[in-house]
């Protein structure tokens, strides 16, 4: 069965800490795709990033970087020196490659606060 | 130059309505989506449409009809309103269905109150 945790429900940090937020995925497939969303306040949905299965290279962009390690089946994100304008919920989320037309496979979410 | 709209933004009604929320996409996506988001911030894909053919129905009520007149529009359509249906609806798109790869692009979101 495919699942998403994302264990930390709320997070709250002082302006320029570094924070990272937790995301274990759980798949059967052997090739599949993670994504980082952002819900900023104003309610939109923002994509951040994605990851394949094969690619466990970490990636920064930014202030942001990405931690995905297969063997702990874990997708964990970082922001760097966060600022307030970082705070929003944030989302994982799971797609298998061989699944029923594309979904995405979401985790509970994990509301940052971020404060000056 | 919206990519993903969905109309209206909220939508305020009383239980028992009949009400439909629209979405098109104007980046040339051959799949489209319907999640929703519940009070606690939960994602949960609900329908998916590739070419105007559903894909996926995630054991959704009869109530909620979906309905894609052309690869670029997908309405959701909800009888007999219950409170439980309260939520935000989000509309969203991705290049192709054959590849989870692609991003999908959200929409605004629909926020739906029923009284």
């Amino acid at each position: 069965a495919q699942k998403v945790t994302q264990a930390q429900t709320e997070i709250s940090v002082v302006e320029k800490e570094d924070v990272t937020l937790d995301c274990v995925y759980e798949t059967r497939d052997t090739t599949y795709y993670l994504f980082w969303y952002k819900q900023p306040p104003s309610g939109e949905l923002v994509f951040l990033i994605r990851r394949n299965s094969f690619d466990e290279q970490n990636e920064i962009s930014g202030r942001y970087s990405w931690n995905f390690q297969k063997s702990t089946s874990s997708f964990n994100f970082t922001i760097t020196a966060s600022q307030v304008v970082d705070s929003a919920v944030y989302f994982c989320a799971l797609s298998e490659a061989f699944n029923q037309g594309g979904k995405l496979i979401f985790g509970q979410g994990t509301e940052l606060s971020v404060k000056p | 130059d919206t990519a993903v709209s969905q109309t209206p933004k909220y939508l305020v009604t009383q239980m028992g309505n009949d009400k439909s929320i629209k979405c098109e996409q104007n980046l040339g996506h051959d799949t489209m989506y319907w999640y929703k988001q519940d009070s606690k911030k939960f994602l949960k894909i609900m329908f998916s449409y590739n070419n105007k053919e559903l894909i996926i129905n995630e054991t959704v009520p009869n109530r909620f009809s979906p309905k894609s007149p052309d690869k670029a529009h997908l309405n959701l359509h909800i009888n007999s309103l219950e409170l439980g249906d309260s939520a935000v609806y989000f509309c969203a798109s991705s290049q192709d269905r054959t590849s989870p790869y692609n991003e999908q692009f959200f929409g605004p979101g629909t926020r739906l109150t029923v009284l």
